[in-house]
């Protein structure tokens, strides 16, 4: 069974520039949700989507978007990038149907790693 | 909202000794998800251990155990006979397990414990 995939794992970008990343869960896994981590700030919830339809959203700023696609797969958008954008974004999936609990475990991606310059 | 606090920010531990690594969190949830990952230098965040809030018993997976206190919010992870390959920053996280809150989804994690094992 293939994991979490994510692209591209490594990217570089100029402020003021977009990007947008890419992540495919584990098939029947209908719960995708996106984290960044910084060494300063460590692991953030930045946010999740089930159905297509977004179910929780971090404190990020509205440059931060994201979106589901009705095979699950999902994607997040960056806009007008700044310095502190620079980060390793994690993807990860989930087991979710609805409001029945599932064992809750999240299987992460090997992230991209996104460099402002 | 959930907090989750990792106390050791650096821990080091001799192969084969055991190392126990902190975690406390504060939630008026009674229903939830606590898990440990390992996050190698490769960056892949894997699975160690997972807890379920309403599970009294103690999880164990192989050399990993957790020490799970609910009323104290602690929830520690027992590392037993270290191996080299158990180098890594750890990372203690809850989920809420109530599906239909606007939490669910979401992991909230501690700040990490990088762990070095010393041949």
């Amino acid at each position: 069974k293939a994991g979490v995939t994510q692209t591209p794992r490594y990217l570089i970008k100029t402020r003021g520039q977009q990007v947008t990343l890419s992540c495919s869960p584990i098939s029947g896994h209908r719960s995708v949700s996106w984290y960044q981590q910084t060494p300063g700030q460590g692991l953030q919830f930045l946010f999740e989507y089930f159905s297509e339809t977004q179910r929780n959203k971090g404190n990020f700023p509205g440059r931060f978007s994201g979106r589901q696609f009705s095979n699950s797969r999902s994607e997040m958008n960056v806009s007008t990038l700044e310095l502190g954008d620079s980060a390793l974004y994690l993807c990860a999936s989930s087991l979710r149907t609805g409001h029945v609990v599932s064992t809750g475990e999240l299987f992460f991606g090997e992230g991209s790693r996104l460099t402002v310059l | 909202a959930q907090t989750v606090t990792q106390s050791q920010p650096e821990m080091s531990v001799q192969e084969a000794e055991t190392v126990t690594l902190s975690c406390t969190y504060d939630t008026s949830e009674s229903d939830y998800y606590l898990f440990w990952y390992k996050q190698p230098p490769s960056r892949q965040m894997i699975l160690v251990i997972r807890q379920e809030a309403y599970k009294q018993q103690n999880a164990t997976e192989n050399r990993f155990s957790v020490n799970f206190q609910k009323a104290a919010k602690s929830f520690s992870l027992k590392i037993s006979d270290s191996q080299l390959g158990d180098a890594a920053m750890y990372f203690c996280a809850y989920r809420s397990a109530w599906a239909g809150g606007t939490s669910y989804g979401k992991l909230t994690f501690g700040q990490g414990t990088i762990l070095t094992v010393h041949p």
